[in-house]
């Protein structure tokens, strides 16, 4: 069975602050991993997916396959990166972790 | 930016009521969802419809639930008599494909309260 973990539900940084969202995830295959997040009484949107290897209003993320991991990172964080940032894997249906509440203080 | 729509964005029933929530994908979509997001807990995968048809669904997507795509645009889902464990935030979503790289677009939500 495929599982997401997304180990903090908040975490807190100063503004300028390097910023790590951590995701676990469990999967047989080879897996498809995305980051979605959610602005406040926002629509959930795809921030980034491992496939394209790209970078997304500073973030990233890189798959670790031997840590089976997939942590998103950004070296500076804004105070408009708060939101809620939800880590999910799959194609066909998605599976997602619990999520984790970003709040980037000034 | 084409966007998936949701209706109602709050609907409040009573328990054993017949519920409609309904979504308008992203026109060239061919593939669309159903997850649910009770608060607090994780958004979970209910069901994906595609030519017509359910292509997979979850253990949670039992008998009472539904969806139909009544005509060209509109992809409903019925809950057909409500419990309060239904109460949830409901998210509607769509994608051209299902081949890896796909984005599934998402709809903001109908929040459903059972009482």
């Amino acid at each position: 069975a495929q599982r997401v973990t997304q180990p903090e539900k908040l975490l807190s940084v100063f503004k300028g602050a390097p910023v790590e969202l951590k995701c676990n995830y469990s999967y047989s295959g080879s897996p498809e991993l995305f980051w979605y997040v959610q602005y406040s009484r926002q629509r959930l949107q795809l921030l980034l997916r491992h496939i394209s290897r790209e970078s997304i209003k500073g973030f990233t993320a890189d798959l670790n396959k031997g840590e089976t991991s997939f942590h998103l990172k950004k070296p500076f964080a804004q105070e408009e990166d708060s939101a809620m940032y939800y880590c999910a894997l799959g194609t066909r249906q998605l599976t997602f972790g619990s999520g984790t509440q970003l709040t980037v203080l000034p | 930016e084409p966007e998936v729509t949701q209706t109602p964005s709050h609907q409040v029933t009573q328990m054993g009521q017949e519920v409609i929530l309904r979504c308008v994908p992203i026109s060239n979509h061919l593939y669309f969802y159903w997850y649910r997001q009770i608060l607090g807990q994780k958004v979970e995968f209910l069901v994906s419809f595609y030519n017509n048809e359910i292509s997979e669904k979850s253990e949670i997507f039992d008998d009472q639930f539904s969806v139909e795509r009544p005509d060209g645009s509109n992809f409903t889902l019925k809950i057909r008599s409500t419990k309060l464990e239904d109460s949830a935030m409901y998210f509607c979503a769509s994608s051209f494909n299902r081949d890896r790289g796909n984005t599934i677009y998402f709809g903001e939500g109908s929040w459903l309260t059972v009482v």
